[in-house]
């Protein structure tokens, strides 16, 4: 079974400009979700889609970030301009659907941005 | 507010020996805790998920153990191993809600 897929795998952009990640579920997982990762911090939860819906969207800065599933399947997260305090792992993972919390994530291998 | 704390923030030993790593929460409601093993630069992946009435759980050498009264959990390595050098992420989860994650201890493994 393939794992979930991200790209690219690093990334490293001056500040102001605009930077896009793809990921790419495992077949079948109905439920995705966006994390940042700071160096030496767990992951915070950016965005959470259920199929091509938003469940949760409460940590997205919308000022800068933008996030969509087209399709229920990939899903590609923007940040538009990118700040300095963006420079982080961004990982994508997925789950077959969110049942009383008994459902497990699989995460991609993220993408490390830097932002100069 | 829904909070998870682990300790040590590192921890190093030598090949052979055993650790114990450390998660406080205070989350609710509560649902599951899980523990994740993060490798430098690759995603996290899971090694043991305990409900509320389970308070032990092996997955080879790792054992997770959990306390739903005073909200604590352990998760117990056994003859460590090189490649168990890693970042270890304690995960609670309220019933889908929203996942807590811990910020994480990080595990160096000298030969």
């Amino acid at each position: 079974e393939a794992g979930v897929a991200q790209s690219p795998r690093y990334k490293i952009i001056e500040k102001r400009q605009s930077v896009a990640f793809w990921c790419n579920p495992i077949s079948g997982h109905a439920t995705l979700y966006w994390y940042q990762q700071i160096l030496g911090q767990g992951p915070k939860l950016l965005i959470q889609f259920q199929n091509n819906g938003v469940v949760d969207d409460s940590q997205l800065p919308k000022d800068r970030f933008s996030a969509e599933r087209l399709k229920g399947v990939d899903s590609t997260l923007k940040i538009q301009p990118a700040k300095l305090e963006d420079s982080a792992v961004y990982l994508c993972a997925s789950s077959l659907v969110v049942l009383a919390g008994r459902d497990e994530q699989f995460f991609g291998p993220g993408t490390r941005l830097t932002v100069l | 507010k829904n909070q998870v704390e682990q300790s040590p923030q590192s921890l190093i030993i030598l090949e052979g020996k055993n650790c114990t790593l450390q998660c406080n929460y205070t989350v609710s409601p509560f649902s599951n805790l899980r523990w994740y093993k993060q490798d430098t630069g690759r995603g996290p992946v899971s090694l043991t998920i305990m409900t509320f009435s389970e308070n032990t759980k092996s997955n080879g050498r790792y054992t997770a153990t959990l306390d739903a009264d005073t909200k604590q959990s352990s998760l117990h390595i056994t003859a460590s191993q090189l490649s168990d050098s890693a970042s270890y992420i304690c995960v609670v989860d309220n019933y889908g809600q929203n996942f807590v994650f811990g910020p994480g201890t990080r595990l160096s493994v000298l030969p």
